[in-house]
């Protein structure tokens, strides 16, 4: 089955800095890599997602970036500001046989002021 | 305020009992999925129910069961519990069976003693 690396597992940024966090998946068919937000003690919220017919994705200050090559995808987070403050989820799945998200284990992002 | 609704929100019981945890989707919203999170393991993928059928099976143990009636709610059925099935278990739902946005309702946290 798929298995998702994610690093850092913590991340401690100055307000304003940029933030990068990156995914590594094992299985090369998969070709949808969505990206949550995890506020402490709330609910997972999708942020961005990116497929895997194209290479970026930019939604403001949040960005991904997809190398099918080497399997791997990233995060990007500029200007970071206090609200960013969460935990972040990547995941992995592949279509057909259903929606079998295999999320990594979470960066713990805290923007200092 | 994703839609999804779980019940209940906490839940106190011993080892060897049995518990059931619902989730009701978002209107329109055919899939449902079932997360597990601990603080060690991330968010775990049990199972995913498609319109009444199951659709794609994680890790999920077999005192563990789910299932998805007519009206599109759901439960989590488990049993025999164990110390180590204390976790937060959130139920997800999303329109089509295949890869997309889920909407994470607020978890249901089960602490076994």
């Amino acid at each position: 089955g798929e298995n998702v690396e994610q690093h850092p597992s913590t991340l401690s940024v100055q307000e304003g800095d940029s933030a990068v966090i990156k995914c590594t998946y094992s299985d090369s068919a998969s070709n949808y890599f969505p990206w949550y937000k995890q506020e402490l003690g709330k609910r997972p919220q999708l942020i961005i997602d990116i497929r895997s017919n194209v290479g970026e994705k930019k939604d403001q200050r949040i960005a991904v970036t997809l190398n099918k090559t080497a399997k791997h995808f990233s995060l990007h987070i500029t200007e970071t500001q206090p609200e960013d403050s969460a935990v972040y989820f990547c995941a992995a799945t592949l279509t057909g046989g259903g929606n079998k998200l295999t999320f990594g284990t979470g960066t713990q992002l805290k923007v200092e002021l | 305020d994703s839609g999804v609704t779980q019940t209940p929100k906490h839940l106190i019981t011993a080892t060897g009992q049995r518990v059931t945890l619902r989730c009701s989707p978002r209107s329109g919203d055919l899939s449902v999925y079932w997360y597990q999170q601990s603080l060690d393991q991330g968010l775990q993928f049990l199972i995913q129910y498609y319109n009444g059928e199951e659709r794609a099976k994680g890790n999920i143990l077999e005192r563990f069961s789910a299932q998805q009636f007519p009206d599109l709610h759901s439960e989590l059925n488990l049993s025999s519990l164990e110390l180590g099935d204390s976790a937060l278990y959130f139920c997800a739902s999303s329109v089509t069976s295949g890869p997309g946005e889920l909407f994470f309702g607020e978890g249901s946290r089960l602490t076994v003693l």
